[in-house]
């Protein structure tokens, strides 16, 4: 069946580092990559997205790039915070099925001070 | 603008019991997804409605099911409860259907334990 791999499963950096998160999906059909940010407590929140037509995208400090030859997808967090501390996400879509994204396992990433 | 409203917070209940969770949108968003969340599945999709009908519906048994009113608000319930359906049920919701409506909006769930 389809499969979002994720890694690192943990990350820690010192803050002002930049931190890289990686994905691999499996369905030739999906189009949309969303990343999101899931804090203690609450639900995940969409940080970043990007379309299968589209080959990176930027948003100040948070960066997507996608390479859909190798089906591969990764998350660029430049000149991080305290605050970034949170578990990311990486999504794929399932091709032709609207609201069911496969969602990777998750990072950890702690930004220490 | 209001985001996406799920109630109750939290929900304690036993083995065999049933189990009703509630889902506002954001105003104007006609799809709702739901979703679980497992310290060891992650995060897996349950189902999709758009327009009062489900459109998706993920590897879950005939237990869990869900409708969606004319307002857009759903509703998922879960029957005859397991140790195993412990768990953070979220509901997400995006403007409407098709390319261009990928973005889910995610509230923040219902945390369900099951004793």
């Amino acid at each position: 069946g389809e499969n979002v791999e994720q890694h690192p499963s943990t990350l820690s950096v010192q803050e002002g580092d930049s931190a890289v998160i990686k994905c691999t999906y499996s369905d030739s059909a999906s189009n949309y990559f969303p990343w999101y940010k899931q804090e203690l407590g609450k639900g995940p929140q969409l940080i970043i997205d990007i379309r299968s037509n589209v080959g990176e995208k930027k948003d100040q400090r948070i960066a997507v790039t996608l390479n859909k030859t190798a089906k591969h997808f990764s998350l660029h967090i430049t000149e991080t915070q305290p605050e970034d501390s949170a578990v990311y996400f990486c999504a794929a879509s399932i091709g032709g099925s609207q609201g069911n994204l496969i969602f990777g396992k998750g990072t950890k990433l702690s930004v220490k001070p | 603008k209001a985001g996406v409203t799920q109630t109750p917070r939290y929900l304690i209940k036993t083995r065999g019991q049933q189990v009703t969770l509630s889902c506002s949108p954001i105003s104007g968003h006609r799809s709702v997804s739901w979703y679980q969340q497992t310290p060891g599945q992650g995060l897996q999709f349950l189902f999709e409605y758009f327009s009062e009908t489900q459109r998706n519906k993920g590897n879950f048994p005939g237990r869990f099911s869900g409708r969606q009113f004319s307002n857009s608000r759903s509703e998922m319930n879960v029957s005859t409860l397991e140790l195993g359906d412990s768990a953070l049920y979220l509901c997400a919701s995006s403007l409407a259907r098709g390319v261009g409506n990928e973005k889910l909006f995610f509230g923040s769930g219902t945390q369900l334990s099951v004793l």
